[in-house]
């Protein structure tokens, strides 16, 4: 099994349309969660850091479900520049490092 | 916006020989990383390194590579005799305040065609 997984996609959806994405995780000790965002042969970026009770960044919104090691992302009223791959990312609880596990990513293409 | 910087931007190298990646990580930042990405493939984790040594590697990180930071500014991954299937992006991140805040920030990247 994956240590990330992501259904790759692509989304295809017109603007103003709400999106979600899903991501499973493997390791149930995972520690920190996050959605990082990156755009094609660009660096990931940060979009959002994924806490227990749920958090909200404008029109994203990101839940993570500890039990069933399910993380979601949720995108209002898509927006053109919204198009990108969306990276799922964990932190292991056994690394003291900070490395990352990154999912393959979920691509999103908002069509006008 | 500090930013992480990464040189070069684009590399292209014979099967065989080896090549330098340098980045510059945000000043203040304790953590230093080295990813990769192969194209139409997800960001992998090669190596971290912390106060002036390695602190974790992945699988990849083999004897082929190396990494080093030579000053207080510069931390470099040497790949030596690179093969085919090293073509891919390399991200240099860095992280981790005396805060203790540890997002990643990570650099362009340094792509790396091997012929």
């Amino acid at each position: 099994r994956k240590e990330v997984e992501q259904d790759p996609g692509p989304f295809n959806v017109p603007e103003g349309a709400t999106v979600a994405f899903n991501c499973t995780y493997s390791n149930s000790a995972s520690q920190s969660f996050f959605w990082y965002r990156q755009d094609c042969r660009k660096e990931p970026k940060l979009l959002m850091s994924v806490y227990s009770s749920g958090n909200e960044d404008g029109r994203f919104t990101a839940q993570l479900n500890r039990a069933s090691q399910y993380i979601s992302l949720l995108i209002r009223d898509s927006k053109l520049s919204d198009s990108a791959t969306y990276l799922c990312v964990v932190k292991p609880r056994s690394s003291n490092t900070g490395k990352l596990i990154f999912g393959q990513g979920t691509t999103l293409q908002v069509k006008p | 916006e500090p930013e992480v910087t990464q040189t070069p931007s684009h590399q292209v190298t014979q099967m065989g020989q080896e090549v330098i990646l340098r980045c510059v990580p945000i000043s203040n930042h304790l953590y230093f990383y080295w990813y990769r990405q192969i194209l139409g493939q997800k960001v992998e984790f090669l190596v971290s390194f912390y106060n002036n040594e390695i602190s974790e590697k992945s699988e990849i990180f083999d004897d082929q590579f190396s990494v080093e930071r030579p000053d207080g500014s510069n931390f470099t991954l040497k790949i030596r005799s690179t093969k085919l299937e090293d073509s891919a992006m390399y991200f240099c991140a860095s992280g981790g305040t005396s805060s203790g805040a540890n997002v990643l920030t990570f650099g362009a990247g340094s792509r790396l065609t091997v012929l």
